[in-house]
C-alpha cells in the first residue's frame, strides 16, 4: 500500500495570511489529485496535476507536482475563511484506483 | 454534469441490523464505483472497488462478507453494512469513474452511519 504523508495536518492561520500544505510519498503516481472536503460532505476535487514539475493555478490556489511525480504542494494566497476545510491529496496509481492523503485540516480565522 | 448521489444522507440503526447505502451516477454511466469508509477527523480509506457486473474487488482487511457490494447496473451501486456493531459507525463515501481514460473520480455526498 502506497502512503501519502500530509503536512502540516493541522493549520491555523489569520485571514490575508499565505500558506502551503505538502504532500509527500515514497512512491510514484501516474497522477496526484488534491481535494477540499467540508463537514458531512464528500470531496470536491480542486485539480489533477499529470507531468512531473507541473504547475496549476486555480485563481488564489498553486498547485505544484513534483519533478519525480512523488510529492506535491498547495499554496494559498492570501487566504480567507471560505478557505476553510480538509484538503486531501490522493495519488492515482494507474490502476483507477485512488490512495488518499492523510490530510491537512485548514481554519482560517477572520 | 458528473453528479453522484448517495441515499441516505444518514442512517441510525441497532446494533445487529443491516444497512444498504445506494450510489447513484445521475448524469453519467460508471462501469466502476468505489466505497471509501471515513472515520471523524481522518482521512478516507478505500474499502472496495465496484465492478459492474462483477464481483467487487474488496481492499484488504475489509470483510467482504459484512460490507456487501453490488453493482447492478451502470448507474447504481449499493453497500450493505450486515449485522452492524457500532465499530461499523463512519462516514460511508462513494464515487464513480466515468472511464474517460483519466483517473477522475466524481464523489458522492456521503453517508452517516450510526449503529447504537
Amino acid at each position: 500500500t502506497q502512503l501519502l504523508e500530509q503536512s502540516p495536518q493541522f493549520l491555523s492561520i489569520q485571514e490575508g495570511e499565505n500558506l502551503t500544505v505538502y504532500c509527500n510519498s515514497s512512491s510514484v503516481f501516474s497522477s496526484l489529485q488534491w481535494y477540499r472536503q467540508e463537514p458531512g460532505e464528500g470531496p470536491v476535487l480542486l485539480v489533477t496535476v499529470v507531468t512531473g514539475g507541473e504547475v496549476k493555478k486555480l485563481k488564489r490556489l498553486t498547485f505544484q507536482f513534483g519533478d519525480a511525480r512523488k510529492d506535491s504542494s498547495l499554496h494559498i494566497t492570501a487566504a480567507q475563511p471560505g478557505d476553510t476545510g480538509l484538503y486531501l491529496c490522493a495519488g492515482a496509481e494507474g490502476n483507477e484506483k485512488l490512495t488518499f492523503g492523510t490530510g491537512t485540516r485548514l481554519t482560517i480565522i477572520p | 454534469g458528473a453528479v453522484v448521489s448517495q441515499h441516505p444522507s444518514w442512517v441510525i440503526c441497532k446494533s445487529g441490523t443491516s444497512v444498504k447505502i445506494e450510489c447513484r451516477s445521475l448524469d453519467f454511466q460508471a462501469t466502476t464505483m468505489f466505497w471509501y469508509r471515513q472515520f471523524p477527523k481522518q482521512s478516507l480509506m478505500l474499502m472496495a472497488t465496484s465492478n459492474e457486473g462483477s464481483k467487487a474487488t474488496y481492499e484488504q482487511g475489509v470483510e467482504k462478507d459484512k460490507f456487501l457490494i453490488n453493482h447492478a447496473s451502470l448507474t447504481l451501486s449499493t453497500l450493505t453494512v450486515t449485522s452492524a456493531h457500532p465499530e461499523d459507525s463512519s462516514f460511508y463515501i462513494c464515487s464513480a469513474d466515468p472511464g474517460q481514460g483519466t483517473d477522475t473520480q466524481y464523489f458522492g455526498p456521503g453517508t452517516r452511519l450510526t449503529v447504537l
